[in-house]
């Protein structure tokens, strides 16, 4: 396995319009993450996977924000009805049941809502 | 979660020895002290993680005081592609809060 996946890489989109993303984690991960960063900033917690079942979810994550993960592997985050505020770098992690805090992010996908 | 401070940015030249310090006096009993790593494009990388005194990696060595206030993460003989952005997180949960990083800037 190479790592965690996301696509696409890059998404351009308008105002208003509904957008998808996947992520495939490394396989034997049971945890996985779903982060957004801004230009200049650190990457923000969005919400967190432990197998299917969805364990938290940040405020940050307004009612047009939905991840699922339906069979505890891959995963996916759509946003609904964009805004330019959207625009950001979504990136995903995973990570197993080890002894430290270690995540393993995908590349990310960059997201422009025009 | 404890707040992180650390310097917006540093430089340091090919073959020197870098040392990043992370304040975080409001450190917790269960909290660990956990750094990583980010390259522009790419989603952050993992570098070390302690809870008290010294550890050591291929990458890195964390240096904790007894008080555990603050951490340095040491960098021994940059290269140019250690330019990146480096981040001091506290964690004792799998969420990770990230701040805004030291931004390390390596010349030849």
């Amino acid at each position: 396995d190479t790592g965690v996946s996301q696509d696409p890489r890059h998404k351009i989109t308008k105002r208003g319009q509904n957008v998808t993303f996947r992520c495939d984690p490394i396989s034997e991960h049971n945890r996985l993450y779903w982060y957004r960063q801004t230009l200049g900033q650190g990457p923000e917690f969005l919400t967190y996977f432990q197998n299917e079942a969805q364990l938290e979810k940040s405020r940050l994550l307004s009612d047009r924000f939905s991840a699922e993960r339906p069979k505890g592997s891959f995963s996916t985050l759509e946003i609904q009805r964009t805004e330019q505020g959207d625009s950001a770098m979504y990136l995903c992690a995973s990570s197993g049941q080890g002894l430290t805090y270690e995540q393993y992010f995908g590349p990310g996908t960059r997201l422009t809502v025009t | 979660l404890a707040k992180t401070t650390q310097p917006i940015s540093m430089d340091s030249y090919e073959g020197q020895e870098v040392n990043i310090t992370c304040s975080h006096n409001n450190i917790a009993t269960n909290d660990y002290i956990t750094w990583y790593q980010q390259f522009p494009s790419q989603g952050p990388r993992f570098i070390i993680q302690g809870y008290k005194t010294k550890v050591t990696n291929e990458v890195a060595s964390l240096f904790i005081p007894a008080d555990r206030k603050s951490s340095t993460l040491s960098l021994p003989r940059v290269s140019l592609s250690d330019t990146a952005v480096y981040y001091c997180l506290v964690v004792n949960t799998d969420k990770l809060i990230f701040g805004t990083g030291t931004r390390l800037q390596v010349f030849p």
